[in-house]
């Protein structure tokens, strides 16, 4: 069966400090992309990242990083220098390109502390 | 701006009172669907769309119906709302709904069905 699984429901990091929030897929399909999106308190959905299950690199954009590692069926998202405004909750998610559904894990609530 | 915009904001209903959340967007998007996100459970896909007249059962489709007439709109309806479906819930968009492509969200809709 697909599906994400994001097994930290929260963390703690100290700002300016790296922190990696975990991700686990599971599907048999062997194209699929991988996504993370933050979700602040205000209640919006923000694209962070993405990973193509071909991708050779692991993707980056500015703080954010994606490590593959595909044998492992895990996407882990990489945060580096926290900030205060990287409190919040952030979904793992996984399109499937055979069907377009998406998959969104349960979630990891970030809390940076001062 | 490119937005997706979903209406009304915030619902309180009773149970079996019919009604619809609308949803547009306007970037010319050929891929649409709906989300309900619930406390511990993430994200779960109801309903998507490829393009006008397609759509396609997410995860949890029960007690829902969609139509996607026109490209810009796609509306949820709740023929007979229960209880079970309080929850909070996201239109997004994307270009065409393959892997790689990063969906829009909508501001989300907060719905209680007394």
């Amino acid at each position: 069966a697909q599906k994400i699984t994001q097994t930290q429901p929260g963390m703690f990091v100290q700002e300016k400090e790296a922190v990696t929030l975990d991700c686990t897929y599971d599907t048999s399909d062997p194209s699929y992309g991988l996504f993370w999106y933050k979700q602040p308190s205000s209640g919006e959905m923000i694209f962070l990242i993405y990973q193509g299950s071909y991708d050779q690199q692991n993707a980056t954009e500015g703080r954010y990083s994606l490590n593959f590692q595909k044998a492992r069926k895990s996407a882990n998202l990489v945060i580096s220098a926290s900030q205060l405004g990287d409190s919040a909750m952030y979904f793992c998610a996984m399109s499937l390109s055979g069907t377009y559904k998406y998959i969104f894990g349960t979630g990891t609530r970030l809390k940076v502390l001062a | 701006e490119a937005q997706v915009t979903q209406n009304p904001r915030y619902l309180i209903t009773v149970t079996g009172k019919k009604l619809t959340v609308t949803c547009s967007q306007n970037m010319n998007h050929e891929y649409m669907s709906w989300y309900r996100q619930d406390p511990g459970l993430g994200l779960r896909q109801i309903y998507y769309s490829m393009n006008v007249e397609v759509t396609d059962k997410g995860d949890v489709p029960e007690g829902y119906k969609v139509s996607r007439k026109e490209k810009r709109n796609f509306p949820l309806i709740l023929e007979s709302p229960s209880p079970n479906q309080t929850s909070l819930y996201f239109c997004a968009s994307s270009l065409g709904g393959a892997q790689g492509e990063t969906q829009y969200f909508g501001p989300g809709t907060r719905l209680l069905v007394l």
